[in-house]
């Protein structure tokens, strides 16, 4: 079965550089959810789109901004990265409850970027 | 506010055996859905199980299983005939249903070690 797509896994970048990370969700999933983990910590919510409109926002930085597509891929822009940034950053995907109006209730994971600051 | 409480940061079981790994959530919702993801050392997220809190019986998935207690508020993991591919973190996570909140609340984590 098709899985979430992320790209690029990777990624290397010097402080105060931009980054952009790809989600590319399960075929007929409409909501997407990226999350940060750092070192050893769990992960933490940063924004969530369903059918292109922001669905609901986490802790994302004010330097953070993402959007969703028509083709319902979702890219997160990173600007004036600092040290603190260097992560794994997942993208999930869901499909909308469309009969009960409510978000659905699983996520599926991607494989992660690994954005490394320096 | 709502939160998931893994007490145990790390575990280690023999190989064959079964280890039951707890979790504890705070909520006033009274609809919700919990799961247990494993995170290998590839850093995939992986679902594990599945629970949904209207839903008494307990959730399986072949050699994994949990147990729901809903009044205690209480979802732990067991993994039966452990296995070396089950070293992980395994996470428990929590969402509410209804509403546009649709972001998984995590633990901490506990990290399990299956020893040969």
């Amino acid at each position: 079965a098709a899985g979430v797509i992320q790209s690029p896994r990777h990624l290397i970048k010097e402080k105060r550089e931009t980054a952009t990370l790809k989600c590319y969700p399960i075929p007929r999933h409409d909501t997407v959810y990226w999350y940060q983990q750092g070192p050893g910590q769990d992960p933490q919510f940063l924004i969530s789109f369903y059918e292109k409109m922001q669905s609901d926002k986490g802790s994302i930085p004010d330097r953070f901004s993402a959007q969703q597509f028509s083709d319902y891929h979702s890219e997160l822009n990173m600007s004036s990265l600092e040290l603190g940034d260097s992560a794994l950053y997942f993208c999930a995907s869901s499909s909308w409850g469309r009969s009960s109006g409510q978000a659905s209730d699983t996520q599926y994971f991607g494989p992660g970027t690994r954005l490394t600051v320096l | 506010a709502q939160t998931v409480t893994q007490s145990q940061p790390e575990m280690s079981v023999q190989e064959a055996e079964t280890v039951t790994l707890s979790c504890t959530y705070d909520t006033s919702e009274n609809n919700y859905y919990l799961f247990w993801y494993k995170q290998p050392p590839s850093r995939q997220m992986i679902l594990v199980i599945r629970q949904e809190a209207y839903k008494q019986q307990n959730a399986t998935e072949n050699r994994f299983s949990v147990n729901f207690q809903k009044a205690a508020k209480s979802f732990s993991l067991k993994i039966s005939d452990s296995q070396l591919g089950d070293t992980a973190m395994y996470f428990c996570a929590f969402i509410p249903v209804g509403g546009s909140q649709g972001n998984l609340i995590f633990g901490k984590g506990t990290k399990l070690s299956v020893k040969p």
